[in-house]
């Protein structure tokens, strides 16, 4: 198994503008989660899903915010519109349980100008 | 709510010395706790997973223990390499619910 795998790795846009994060989870991880990571207040979880539904959306910061799981082998990310407090790295990882066995994947690094 | 802390933020040794970071949580009614690594531009692998029944584990020249009625781990490190430098991170959960990390402890093994 290629692991969990984020794209893009790297995204710069400009204020205003919409921006999709997304992520293939492992094959049979039912469990699917994003956290952002930041220096101020480090790795922080965004929204995770259980057989793709989302159970737990209340670490999404704004409405701008919103994340998708429409099949078990796909997810995104979207804010629309971005601003500059939205620069992170966004990290999505997938497990068999909740509580551990988590397999994370490399990260999107957002910033946005 | 659960808060997680890492002391000290940053971390400086020498190559071949044994070293020991702090993790403390404000919710001692923990099911498991578990330490990562991350390198630079990479995501988490995990190190060592501690059940709530455990007091401690142990892989290679890394140990890691709990005490969960003071809400403290550590994980200490034996003859520190350079290769030892990263961030790690501590985290943990209530049941099947997801993890909760600090920020982490940034160590550099300098040769």
């Amino acid at each position: 198994d290629a692991g969990v795998i984020q794209s893009p790795r790297h995204e710069v846009t400009e204020m205003g503008q919409e921006v999709t994060l997304r992520c293939k989870p492992i094959s049979g991880h039912d469990y699917l989660f994003w956290y952002r990571q930041t220096m101020m207040r480090g790795l922080e979880l965004l929204i995770y899903f259980n057989n793709n539904v989302p159970i737990d959306d209340s670490g999404m910061p704004e409405d701008r915010f919103s994340a998708k799981m429409p099949n078990a082998s796909f997810s995104t990310l979207k804010i629309q519109p971005s601003e500059p407090r939205d620069s992170a790295v966004y990290f999505c990882a997938s497990s068999l349980e909740g509580g551990y066995g988590y397999t994370f994947g490399s990260g999107t690094r957002l910033t946005v100008v | 709510k659960q808060e997680v802390t890492q002391i000290p933020a940053a971390l400086s040794v020498p190559e071949g010395e044994n070293l020991v970071l702090n993790c403390s949580f404000t919710d001692s009614a923990i099911y498991n706790l578990q330490w990562f690594r991350q390198d630079p531009g990479k995501g988490l692998t995990s190190l060592l997973l501690i059940q709530s029944s455990q007091r401690e584990q142990t892989s290679g020249r890394l140990n890691a223990s709990l005490d969960k009625s003071s809400g403290r781990s550590t994980l200490y490190i034996a003859a520190s390499q350079p290769g030892d430098s990263a961030t790690y991170l501590c985290a943990v959960n209530s049941g099947n619910t997801p993890l909760v990390f600090g920020k982490g402890t940034r160590l550099s093994v300098i040769a």
